[in-house]
């Protein structure tokens, strides 16, 4: 079973569209990470939620730590084909080495 | 601040050979490096960490002798992949890491590598 559970896996879209990625899991965190992926380069952080109940903006993206520090979510709004890419939530594992453990990502496409 | 370079970018050979790939930290000392493969349209798996003047430390189902990892300076990681196959054909990403345990990695562009 996967630690983290992301949602959808997959989403095409119109340009001007909101859309809502979810990450989920039964433990609890320190901390989660986001990053986004474009094809052929590495993942680029986006940002860091540590706190419960955080809501952290950048842009057109809103970040939300749930309160029970279990689980995320990332809203677009008004998506717009540079934001195209896969999206990954990361947590750190459970053996204070630092090892990140990625969800298993959603693919967005972004239509103009 | 915080570049890592990979290299090289895209690699293809014949099945049979060993390949070399790169990570370097170009601006800071890296006392670990992460090592990451990719399938199409899937997450990252991480396959090793990487400490400096250490063995590297291999997740579960990672063939050692497969993919043999040095970090041999602060600066720089390597990851051969001996004997190749098609099936070993991926995406590899490094990521680097300055110092203490929870500090952010930083991703090199990753190294496509195709086995024919």
């Amino acid at each position: 079973t996967q630690l983290l559970e992301q949602s959808p896996q997959f989403l095409s879209i119109q340009e001007g569209e909101n859309l809502t990625v979810y990450c989920n899991s039964s433990s609890v965190f320190s901390s989660l990470q986001w990053y986004r992926q474009e094809p052929g380069e590495g993942p680029v952080l986006l940002v860091t939620v540590v706190t419960g109940g955080e809501v952290k903006k950048l842009k057109r993206l809103t970040f939300q730590f749930g309160d029970a520090r279990k689980d995320s979510s990332l809203h677009i709004t008004a998506a717009q084909p540079g934001d195209t890419g896969l999206y990954l939530c990361a947590v750190y594992g459970s053996s204070n080495t630092g090892k990140l453990i990625f969800g298993q990502g959603t693919t967005l496409q972004v239509k103009p | 601040g915080a570049v890592v370079s990979q290299h090289p970018s895209w690699v293809i050979c014949k099945s049979g050979t060993s390949v070399k790939i790169e990570c370097r930290s170009l601006d800071f000392q890296a006392t670990t490096m992460f090592w990451y493969r990719q399938f199409p349209k899937q997450s990252l798996m991480l396959m090793a960490t990487s400490n400096e003047g250490s063995k590297a430390t291999y997740e579960q189902g990672v063939e050692k002798d497969k993919f043999l990892i040095n970090h041999a300076s602060l600066t720089l990681s390597t990851l051969t992949v001996t004997s190749a196959h098609p099936e070993d054909s991926s995406f590899y990403i490094c990521s680097a890491r300055k110092g203490l345990v929870f500090q952010p990695q930083h991703f090199g562009d990753g190294t496509r590598l195709s086995i024919l």
